[in-house]
């Protein structure tokens, strides 16, 4: 079974449009992350979300909305769409504790024309 | 979370071991070094971490010199699909208030056949 899952993979989009990516962990952790990594392979913490609460929010647009139903999901909903905003988008999870290890998801490579 | 300096890039045979420098001269008492990879189109994978002993599991061995300034991880028999970027990441592990990963920039490692 796969531990972090992201859906889509792949999604291509118009300027303007809203979307949204899903990130399931099935770990059992308590901590859940968005990272953005940027045509020139960056990555960078968006948010992270513990015990469905808001931890981390780096600078990231308000257009960028996380949602967290349950501690296993951390679903990230885009308003508006912008062509900056094409990157891939990695979900991660973990358990707080002395490690503290990240788990990453697949990715979701978003393309915004 | 302290700074890490890594080369660019580096390669090595296949089967050899290779090691993977990674400065962090200004490190404190309390942070730990991580090393991740990310391997072409997929998400950070962790591989290992340690505070000041030297440490090893099943995919690889980190030493940290005696100042903790600089660790090496170390793969012991390198393999085609060992190829990837890695990143050493130097951090407090907390409680997991705010427990993200600052990426840079890592070094490519590329193992020739």
């Amino acid at each position: 079974d796969t531990a972090v899952s992201q859906t889509p993979k792949y999604l291509v989009t118009q300027m303007g449009n809203d979307k949204s990516i899903k990130c399931e962990q099935n770990l059992g952790h308590d901590t859940m992350y968005w990272y953005k990594q940027d045509s020139k392979k960056f990555l960078k913490i968006m948010f992270s979300y513990n015990n469905k609460e808001l931890i981390i929010n780096e600078t990231v647009p308000n257009r960028f909305s996380p949602k967290s139903p349950d501690k296993a999901h951390l679903n990230l909903h885009i308003n508006s769409l912008e062509l900056g905003d094409s990157a891939v988008y990695f979900c991660a999870s973990s358990q707080r504790g002395a490690a503290d290890t990240q788990y990453f998801g697949p990715g979701t490579r978003l393309t915004v024309l | 979370d302290a700074k890490t300096t890594q080369p660019p890039s580096m390669d090595c045979a296949e089967g050899r071991a290779a090691n993977l420098p990674c400065n962090h001269s200004t490190i404190s008492g309390n942070e730990y070094v991580y090393w991740y990879r990310q391997i072409h189109s997929q998400g950070p994978q962790y591989i290992i971490h340690g505070l000041k002993n030297n440490e090893t599991n099943e995919m690889a061995s980190l030493i940290i010199t005696e100042d903790r300034k600089s660790s090496t991880l170390i793969l012991p028999h390198a393999t085609l699909r060992d190829t990837a970027v890695y990143y050493c990441i130097v951090r407090v592990v907390t409680s997991g208030a705010n427990s993200k990963l600052t990426f840079g920039k890592g070094i490519t490692l590329s193992v020739r056949p």
